[in-house]
């Protein structure tokens, strides 16, 4: 089993539609979960970042960790063509050395439709 | 959040020579810097985690040797790609550590050796 499961899709949404993005992981020690944007040929860009449990809203991004179900999700409301990107989940957590690498997701290719 | 650019963007070189990118981190000291490869249409590999004064620390699998990492100061770090090979072609990209777990992600350097 992978440490972190993402569905790389694609997804295909027509504009305005509220979007889900999804991620599992096996790694009880991720605290820190991030979630990233990443236009074709571009480095990954910050979207969210939480820790542990609970939700975080940014504009039209929320994002939700369920540390009990190992679960972490991001939607995306009133979805825009220029959303239309690679999404990838990123995780770190305590673990000596390595407190700060992330681990990532495979990343889900959505396409927000006009 | 940190500002990170990355020199050159694109480069083609041919097989046999060596290729060095910069990675600056623009408005931020960062003592942890990380080198990833990207492959098309999959997730970010991390290569290795470069500190500040000190020598890298590699990844499993990833050569050392052929892959040199310095990190002079807290804006700098290269990666220097020695005696290139067509299966060195890959888009490289460097990151930042946050004041948490985040990081900050470079625009990317597309290397293509011929």
């Amino acid at each position: 089993q992978k440490e972190v499961e993402q569905d790389p899709g694609p997804l295909s949404v027509p504009e305005g539609a509220i979007v889900s993005l999804n991620c599992t992981y096996s790694n009880s020690a991720f605290q820190y979960f991030m979630w990233y944007r990443q236009y074709s040929r571009k480095g990954p860009e910050l979207l969210m970042y939480t820790y542990s449990s609970g939700n975080k809203e940014d504009g039209r991004f929320t994002a939700q960790v369920d540390k009990s179900s190992k679960y972490i999700s991001l939607f995306i409301r009133d979805s825009q063509p220029s959303d239309s990107a690679t999404y990838l989940c990123a995780m770190s957590g305590h673990s000596g050395g390595s407190n700060y690498k992330l681990t990532f997701g495979k990343g889900t290719l959505l396409t927000v439709n006009p | 959040g940190a500002v990170v650019s990355q020199h050159p963007s694109w480069v083609i070189c041919k097989s046999g020579t060596s290729v060095k990118i910069e990675c600056r981190s623009l408005d931020f000291q960062a003592t942890t810097m990380f080198w990833y490869r990207q492959f098309p249409k999959q997730s970010l590999m991390l290569m290795a985690t470069s500190n500040e004064g000190s020598k890298a620390t590699y990844e499993q699998g990833v050569e050392k040797d052929k892959f040199l990492i310095n990190h002079a100061s807290l804006t700098l770090s290269t990666l220097t790609v020695t005696s290139a090979h067509p299966e060195d072609s890959s888009f490289y990209i460097c990151s930042v550590s946050g004041r948490g777990y985040e990081q900050y992600f470079g625009p990317g350097t597309r290397l293509t050796v011929t």
